[in-house]
């Protein structure tokens, strides 16, 4: 069974500190993507990386960075969370390729910032 | 670019009652389309996607889902509700050249009534 797994389900912060978001998936994909959830926006993307070290911008990277050192991992950073970082946030993964192929999500953490 | 448009924020069915949750698509090619499923506090699932192969997909847990090209449409039904279909359902739109930009629709909350 595919597995996305991400660290923390829920997590409190209180702004201006560092946050780090793990991902970690088992499929052995080439892709993986950050996204934040926001009632009545549905998913932004925020970054997403198709290789060890590769990155590109989504949508809305303005205050995160991230981080591949290996396959399997994808963390997002808040180098100095604010509060309209508060959200939803999932992590995804998918095989390189064609646009057919869907992606697959882990179960979301939801950060509050205070 | 392409986008989606999910016609209705909330849809509220009596369990047993037929479900029709509307979805229409802009886009200058052939795309990709994907209903995704979260249940309260959960990750995203995939239902079901077409792929420019039969227009008429069937997915997970009797939902299936007609690609109308005349119409941009690509409405996902469901014959008779149950308790469990209530949740958030994203429609979304993949391409052109991969699946790295896959753009989702801002969600419709299926309320399900005993």
């Amino acid at each position: 069974d595919v597995k996305v797994t991400q660290s923390s389900r829920y997590l409190v912060k209180r702004t201006g500190e560092k946050v780090f978001l793990e991902c970690v998936q088992d499929m052995d994909h080439e892709n993986m993507f950050w996204y934040r959830q926001d009632p009545g926006l549905g998913l932004r993307l925020i970054y997403f990386s198709y290789d060890v070290k590769m990155k590109e911008k989504g949508d809305i990277p303005e205050g995160y960075s991230v981080s591949r050192e290996k396959k399997e991992r994808f963390s997002l950073i808040l180098e100095s969370a604010s509060t309209n970082q508060t959200s939803m946030y999932l992590c995804a993964s998918s095989r390189p390729g064609t646009y057919s192929y869907e992606q697959y999500f882990g179960p979301g953490t939801r950060l509050t910032v205070t | 670019a392409q986008s989606v448009t999910q016609l209705d924020s909330h849809v509220s069915v009596s369990e047993g009652t037929p479900v029709l949750l509307r979805c229409n698509y802009s886009s200058s090619y052939s795309p990709s389309l994907f209903w995704y499923v979260q249940h309260p506090n959960k990750g995203l699932q995939l239902l079901l996607k077409y792929t420019s192969a039969a227009t008429l997909v069937k997915g997970i847990n009797g939902f299936e889902a007609e690609f109308k090209k005349s119409e941009t449409s690509f409405h996902l039904t469901k014959p008779s509700a149950h308790m469990s279909d209530a949740a958030e359902y994203f429609c979304v739109v993949s391409g052109p050249y991969n699946n790295n930009d896959m753009r989702f629709g801002a969600g419709t909350r299926l309320t399900v009534k005993p």
